[in-house]
């Protein structure tokens, strides 16, 4: 049902750098809105990583970095740590004939090699 | 430190009525620009948005859900509460409420701490 698609997995050695898609459409992403990012640990709720594009709130650690250009976002891992293993979200809106929503991606699974 | 936490029964049983309440603290539902949301997480899937309520009162809803779907805000009790109606065990899944920030649409800046929810007679 997710309108967000992102790679199922992608995994990567300590200290290496690791990027998640996030594509979307002329209806969403495409249409301005704002892409965010949650990070979701193990048996945790998520956690709001990157809000509005590319920033990070406070107390995230800045080898997170988030970018948009048309209609797909990425999210990048620089310096991959080992608590850095876990499922990673993209988030916008869309608005169509359909109707509007909050829609999410499919979720991408981080794994420290 | 905004918080909020789910409650509500962990197993309901098919064509039943759930309702979840969430209470939160450290922010006022009454304030300009504020809101609640309510998103869910089947067992080992993607997160999906159910509803959102608005400090004035404007509701939406996931266009899919949204003939099934009541949200409700209790200001003096710092609380939101949401039912869904004719449960099914696809429905089964951990229901998260978030407090919504931001302008536009916004995000979901502080989520609570979820709640399994079970549907099976």
């Amino acid at each position: 049902q997710s309108v967000l698609t992102q790679p199922p997995s992608v995994s990567g050695a300590p200290g290496q750098r690791v990027t998640i898609s996030c594509t979307g459409s002329s209806s969403n992403i495409g249409a301005g809105y704002d892409v965010h990012w949650y990070q979701q640990l193990p048996g945790t709720a998520p956690k709001l990583l990157i809000s509005v594009n590319s920033n990070r709130p406070s107390g995230v650690p800045d080898r997170f970095s988030g970018s948009k250009s048309g209609t797909s976002a990425s999210l990048a891992i620089t310096g991959l740590q080992a608590e850095d293993e876990a499922d990673y979200y993209c988030q916008s809106f869309d608005s169509s004939l359909r109707g509007s929503l909050y829609v999410f991606g499919t979720g991408t699974k981080v794994t420290v090699l | 430190q905004i918080t909020l936490k789910e409650s509500g029964p962990t197993l309901v049983k098919p064509t039943q009525t759930l309702t979840l309440t969430c209470t939160f603290s450290e922010f006022s539902l009454s304030t300009s620009g504020v809101g609640v949301g309510w998103i869910r997480q089947p067992p080992g899937k993607a997160l999906e948005w159910l509803a959102l309520i608005y400090w004035n009162d404007d509701k939406r809803y996931s266009p899919s859900l949204k003939s099934r779907l009541t949200i409700t805000k209790d200001t003096s009790k710092n609380q939101v509460v949401l039912t869904m109606t004719n449960m099914d065990p696809v429905d089964t899944a951990t229901y998260y409420c978030a407090h919504r920030g931001g302008s536009g649409p916004g995000r979901f800046d502080y989520w609570g701490q979820g709640m399994l929810v079970t549907v099976s007679s």
